[in-house]
């Protein structure tokens, strides 16, 4: 992996759904995960900065696991709800390039 | 109110022109970023800046140029604009300095929305 990749593009749940998504990284060099949450005509919020192997966030119904051996990292949501509706972006800090990259997210919509 | 600030919030303006995009980071922050969201991409990373020096470049075009001021604010200047330069251009600051292995969270700015026509 070159590149921070994450997927589905796109999501549609139900309310009540769980639901998860994948970023995946170049695991060289690596130094920290971030995941956002960006929701529509708002700007980027942090969710979790994660760095170490095996670590695991969690903040309310949305937590987040993350290997860095293999460079993927999961967002779960449980129990989603509309107000979950947003892009949810992950971005990877590596050494060479000092640079946090930003993949180009997952948008998840959340409907009745 | 993640307490980064931009200006203009809006710009229009036609091709060839420049435009200066300023940033006051949060208190307390010294690092500055500047990221270019385009129409279906991502967010491109253009540059950073902590404490006054350039500390990672991303793929940003030679007609433009950011600076950092001694009181932390930082200026994106996009010179000989062209329809593709129209863009959502953020700005974000964190304490995080690699070298100094702060890997903090980047707090984000309302956007510059850029549109040049």
């Amino acid at each position: 992996i070159l590149n921070v990749e994450q997927s589905p593009q796109s999501l549609h749940v139900q309310e009540g759904d769980s639901t998860n998504f994948t970023c995946s990284f170049p695991s060289s060099n690596f130094y920290a995960l971030h995941w956002y949450r960006w929701e529509t005509a708002k700007s980027p919020e942090a969710l979790f900065v994660m760095t170490l192997n095996g670590d695991e966030k969690k903040k309310g119904r949305i937590s987040a696991t993350l290997n860095t051996k293999e460079g993927y990292s999961y967002l779960y949501i449980k129990g989603s709800q509309p107000e979950d509706s947003a892009t949810y972006l992950c971005a990877s800090l590596t050494g060479t390039a000092s640079k946090l990259t930003f993949g180009t997210g997952t948008r998840l919509q959340v409907t009745l | 109110d993640s307490g980064v600030t931009q200006t203009p919030k809006h710009l229009i303006t036609a091709t060839g022109q420049r435009v200066t995009l300023r940033c006051s980071p949060r208190s307390g922050d010294l690092s500055v970023y500047w990221y270019q969201q385009s129409l279906d991409q991502g967010l491109q990373f253009l540059i950073q800046y902590y404490n006054g020096e350039e500390r990672a470049k991303g793929n940003i075009l030679e007609r433009f140029s950011a600076q950092q001021f001694p009181d932390l604010h930082s200026e994106l200047n996009l010179s000989s604009l062209e329809l593709g330069d129209s863009a959502l251009y953020f700005c974000a600051s964190s304490t995080w300095d690699l070298p100094n292995g702060n890997t903090g969270e980047l707090f984000f700015g309302e956007g510059s929305r850029l549109t040049v026509l």
